[in-house]
């Protein structure tokens, strides 16, 4: 059971350059999420989503999009990158529904660094 | 956003003592959760909490959700040196949305031998 799994671990960008983060998840969860983690910092939420074709921001949105096409897949899409999106980037899943629910789980981080 | 203080930053300790680290927030949570960060790796659920006044053990570790709703205290009894690693707060509040999680900053917890 892989759980979350995201690709790439690790990336050096160059400003202005544009990636997909990508993020999938197995478990059949219909929420997820996408974080970034600073250094000495808390994460923050980026977007979320609660299932196939449903997306909101979260606390810190702007430079990013996102797109859950899938239950299983929740892409996250950087268009120019800058210096100030270097981070670590963990994307997480969880189950609610009628009452039943997970707490998140997260994937293991995508490094990325933009110089 | 909302403010979680989670305390203190970092612990230095030696192996076989105990730990204590404790979160407070500015606004009364519904659901208190205790995540554990290695080295390279994605936050680990220890524990949720889920009641104000409940205590949890998972293992060696112990959580509590305070009976104020603004906080939330984690104990780890008999350190060893696999529980180095970072130790993160989070809150949800009531209503909370899609998440509604707020994290704390972390304790950095090092085990000197």
């Amino acid at each position: 059971n892989a759980g979350v799994t995201q690709t790439p671990k690790f990336r050096i960008l160059k400003i202005g350059q544009s990636m997909t983060l990508q993020c999938a998840q197995d478990m059949n969860h219909n929420y997820m999420y996408w974080y970034r983690q600073d250094p000495g910092m808390g994460l923050k939420l980026i977007y979320y989503s609660v299932g196939a074709g449903i997306t909101d921001k979260g606390e810190v949105p702007n430079g990013y999009n996102v797109s859950r096409s899938t239950t299983e897949d929740f892409p996250l899409r950087l268009e120019l990158a800058a210096p100030s999106q270097t981070s670590v980037y963990f994307c997480a899943s969880s189950y609610r529904r009628r009452g039943r629910y997970t707490e998140a789980f997260f994937g293991q981080g995508t490094r990325l660094t933009v110089v | 956003g909302q403010q979680l203080n989670q305390s203190p930053q970092s612990m230095f300790i030696q192996e076989g003592e105990d730990v204590s680290m404790n979160c407070t927030s500015s606004s009364i949570f519904n659901t208190w959760l205790w995540y554990k960060q290695d080295p390279g790796e994605g936050p680990v659920l220890l524990i949720a909490l889920y009641k104000a006044g409940e205590l949890t053990s998972n293992g060696r570790l112990t959580a509590q959700f305070g009976i104020t709703r603004k906080d939330s205290f984690l104990n780890i009894s008999a350190s060893i040196p696999s529980d180095v690693g970072i130790y993160f707060c989070a809150g949800r509040e009531s209503g909370g949305g899609a998440d509604g999680l707020t994290f704390g900053k972390g304790t950095h917890l090092i085990i000197q031998p």
